[in-house]
């Protein structure tokens, strides 16, 4: 099956500083891709969708100055938490959808730390 | 709003167990329903799916029937195994399969 990679798996940063994740589509090219977000003990929250080669598709209440989505790849997806803060402290995880699949595959995730 | 919720976990079966995992939906339209299972240390892997009332998913011994009536789509599993341990999640999506709602995610722990 199609496999959806990410890095860092875990990653501990300062608070003030910007962390940036990848997401990679392996054995696909991933037109559409997504950023979840999840809390312990809760469901994955949609944080944005994006589209290769455009901007990204923020939910509501999302801070889109603060989580910069580059999709500038049929295979690469970039989440970038910016100035970030205790609170952002989480568990990020993308998937990936080719034209014309339904499908989302996802990756494995990224637990973010920050002090 | 639309929303999935599922049985809090973790629930702890002896292997051989029946299995069942609850999951209740609130939704605008006329959802497709998701179940989707975790491994540690690995992503989200689709187990089986329902697209209309009445459907049933089934895969690897797992199977979920779409109950529009009761807004449904528990788990069940005869016989579950060690290997079956892992985070099950329920999910639903409308329309255009971009946005998906997850339910919190239920444990399984099989002893053996």
């Amino acid at each position: 099956g199609a496999v959806v990679s990410q890095h860092p798996s875990w990653v501990i940063c300062k608070s003030g500083t910007s962390v940036k994740i990848e997401c990679r589509s392996l054995d696909f090219q991933a037109t559409t891709m997504f950023w979840y977000r999840q809390f312990p003990k809760q469901s994955l929250m949609l944080m944005a969708t994006s589209n290769e080669g455009s901007k990204a598709t923020y939910e509501q209440g999302v801070e889109k100055d603060k989580f910069l989505i580059n999709h500038a790849s049929l295979t690469l997806s970039t989440l970038t938490v910016t100035s970030a803060h205790p609170e952002d402290s989480s568990f990020y995880i993308c998937s990936a959808r080719e034209a014309g699949n339904n499908e989302q595959f996802f990756g494995p995730g990224t637990r973010l730390t920050v002090l | 709003g639309d929303s999935v919720t599922q049985m809090e976990g973790p629930v702890t079966l002896s292997e051989e167990a029946f299995l069942t995992i609850n999951c209740t939906y609130t939704a605008t339209g006329y959802p497709s329903l998701f179940w989707y299972v975790q491994y540690p240390g690995e992503g989200l892997q689709l187990l089986l799916k329902a697209t209309k009332a009445d459907d049933k998913g089934s895969n690897k011994g797992f199977e979920a029937t779409y109950r529009k009536e009761t807004t449904s789509f528990h788990l069940e599993k005869g016989s579950v195994q060690v290997s079956d341990s892992a985070v099950y999640f329920c999910a639903l999506t409308l329309y255009n399969f971009n946005k998906f709602y997850f339910g919190s995610g239920t444990k399984l722990n099989v002893k053996p």
